[in-house]
């Protein structure tokens, strides 16, 4: 079955900086890759997602590039900002179903 | 609009009891998910409905985790007889369908004593 691995584990920057979060499946029918963010209490909350058919998508501070080859993905947050303080998940899809996330990120962002 | 709706937010049970959780979609969404995170995890999935048909179950404990969605709107989850292992908080998803953005509950946060 699919395996998603996350790295880091916990990520620390400073306030203004860029974090990097990266992800790597094994299933290469998964064509579906979304982000999550999750806060303290929440349920997770989809910020950003990318199918199979693009390399790349940016949303104004985010962004993910997929390397369908290699199997991996990676989220980009630029000018981070105290807010973006929370756990990051990815995860991979195959069709409309099989959802696998990773482990999750816990992103530190020090003012 | 309204989103997902789960109760209780709390729930501490001892092992070998009986719970139960409740799900309410969001309006018109036709797939319903139930994940199972433990501290420190990722989600997992252990069930998706598509309207009240199942959709996967395979990661679903079937030996003592049973859910329903009855009229394809509201669900439960139930978990009889509950093991220390299962405490986690068990989120509730829906979709418009299975390809469509999932929107998540707050979450149900088990502690089994």
């Amino acid at each position: 079955g699919e395996n998603v691995e996350q790295h880091p584990s916990t990520l620390s920057v400073q306030e203004g900086d860029s974090a990097v979060i990266k992800c790597t499946y094994s299933d290469s029918a998964s064509n579906y890759f979304p982000w999550y963010k999750q806060e303290l209490g929440k349920g997770p909350q989809l910020i950003i997602d990318i199918r199979s058919n693009v390399g790349e998508k940016k949303d104004q501070r985010i962004a993910v590039t997929l390397n369908k080859t290699a199997k991996h993905f990676s989220l980009h947050i630029t000018e981070t900002q105290p807010e973006d303080s929370a756990v990051y998940f990815c995860a991979a899809e195959r069709g409309s179903f099989k959802t696998i996330f990773g482990a999750g990120t816990r992103l530190f962002v020090k003012a | 609009e309204a989103g997902v709706a789960q109760s209780p937010r709390y729930k501490i049970i001892e092992k070998r009891q009986s719970v139960a959780f409740w799900c309410n979609p969001i309006s018109g969404h036709a797939t319903l998910y139930w994940y199972q995170q433990i501290l420190g995890q990722g989600p997992k999935l252990l069930i998706q409905f598509q309207n009240n048909g199942v959709v996967d179950d395979s990661q679903l404990p079937k030996d003592r985790f049973s859910a329903e969605r009855l009229k394809g709107v509201d669900s439960t989850l139930k978990i009889q007889p509950a093991k220390l292992e299962d405490s986690a908080v068990y989120l509730c998803a829906s979709s418009l369908d299975g390809d469509t953005e999932a929107f998540f509950g707050q979450g149900t946060r088990l502690t089994v004593v």
